[in-house]
C-alpha cells in the first residue's frame, strides 16, 4: 500500500537558519504530493501541493519539488521565522487502484524556530 | 475565505455511550472525508463520502462507525458504542476536486 517516510523530528532552528525537512514515498501510482502544517490548537492547513513529477510547490517562501526518480518531496526554506514553529506533514494522494483521493500522511515534523 | 466547521471542539464521553460530531464542509465542495489522529501519532484516513454514498473507508472503520449528510450542508461521523482507543483529534475534510483537501479545526473526543 501507500507510504510516506518523513524525518521524524523535532527540529530546532534559529531564526533565519535554513530548513530541510525530509519526504519520501511509496505509491501503487502516481500520486499528488502535498505538505500539511498544524499551528499550536489548529486543524491541517494545506501549504503546498505538486501534482506531476518535477512540478516545484510554492508557498509563504516554503517549496518542495516532486522528484519522481528518488520519490522524494523535500520540503525547504531559505530562512525560516518563530511564527514557523508547527507540525509539518507530508501526505500523498493515489486515485490508482480505485483510491478515492484519500491522503496518506506522513508522522509529522515538530519545527521549533528561536528567537 | 470559506472554511470547514466542526462541533464540538471538545467531546467527552463514557465508554459504550454514542457520540455524533458534526462538519459543516464549504458549500461547493463534493467530496466528504473524516481522518483522526491519536495523540502523538499520524493522521489516519477513515472514510470519504462522495454522491450520497461511502467511496472507500479504511479498516479503522469498522461497523462501530458510520457516516451521513443528513441535510445537504452537514456531515456526521457516529460512533455507536465508543471504546477508550477512540479517544481522538477527528477532522473532517471536504474537496471540490480530487487534488486539495480543505480541513477543519478538528474535534477533540475523549472517551472516559
Amino acid at each position: 500500500g501507500d507510504s510516506v517516510t518523513q524525518m521524524e523530528g523535532p527540529v530546532t532552528l534559529s531564526e533565519e537558519a535554513f530548513l530541510t525537512i525530509n519526504c519520501t514515498y511509496t505509491a501503487t501510482g502516481y500520486p499528488s504530493l502535498f505538505w500539511y502544517v498544524q499551528y499550536p490548537g489548529e486543524g491541517l492547513q494545506l501549504l503546498l501541493k505538486a501534482t506531476k513529477a518535477d512540478d516545484k510547490g510554492s508557498n509563504k517562501g516554503f517549496e518542495a519539488t516532486y522528484r519522481k526518480e528518488t520519490t522524494s518531496f523535500h520540503l525547504e526554506k531559505g530562512s525560516v521565522q518563530v511564527s514557523d514553529s508547527a507540525v509539518y506533514f507530508c501526505a500523498l494522494s493515489d486515485r490508482s487502484g480505485g483510491s478515492n483521493y484519500k491522503l496518506t500522511f506522513g508522522k509529522g515534523t515538530l519545527l521549533t524556530v528561536n528567537p | 475565505e470559506p472554511e470547514v466547521t466542526q462541533t464540538p471542539s471538545h467531546q467527552v464521553t463514557q465508554m459504550g455511550q454514542e457520540v455524533i460530531l458534526r462538519c459543516v464542509p464549504i458549500s461547493n465542495h463534493l467530496y466528504f472525508y473524516w481522518y483522526r489522529q491519536i495523540l502523538g501519532q499520524k493522521v489516519e484516513f477513515l472514510v470519504s463520502f462522495y454522491n450520497n454514498e461511502i467511496s472507500e473507508k479504511s479498516e479503522i472503520f469498522d461497523d462501530q462507525f458510520s457516516v451521513e449528510r443528513p441535510d445537504g450542508s452537514n456531515f456526521t461521523l457516529k460512533i455507536r458504542s465508543t471504546k477508550l482507543e477512540d479517544s481522538a483529534m477527528y477532522f473532517c475534510a471536504s474537496s471540490f476536486s480530487s487534488y486539495e483537501q480543505y480541513f477543519g479545526p478538528g474535534t477533540r473526543l475523549t472517551v472516559t
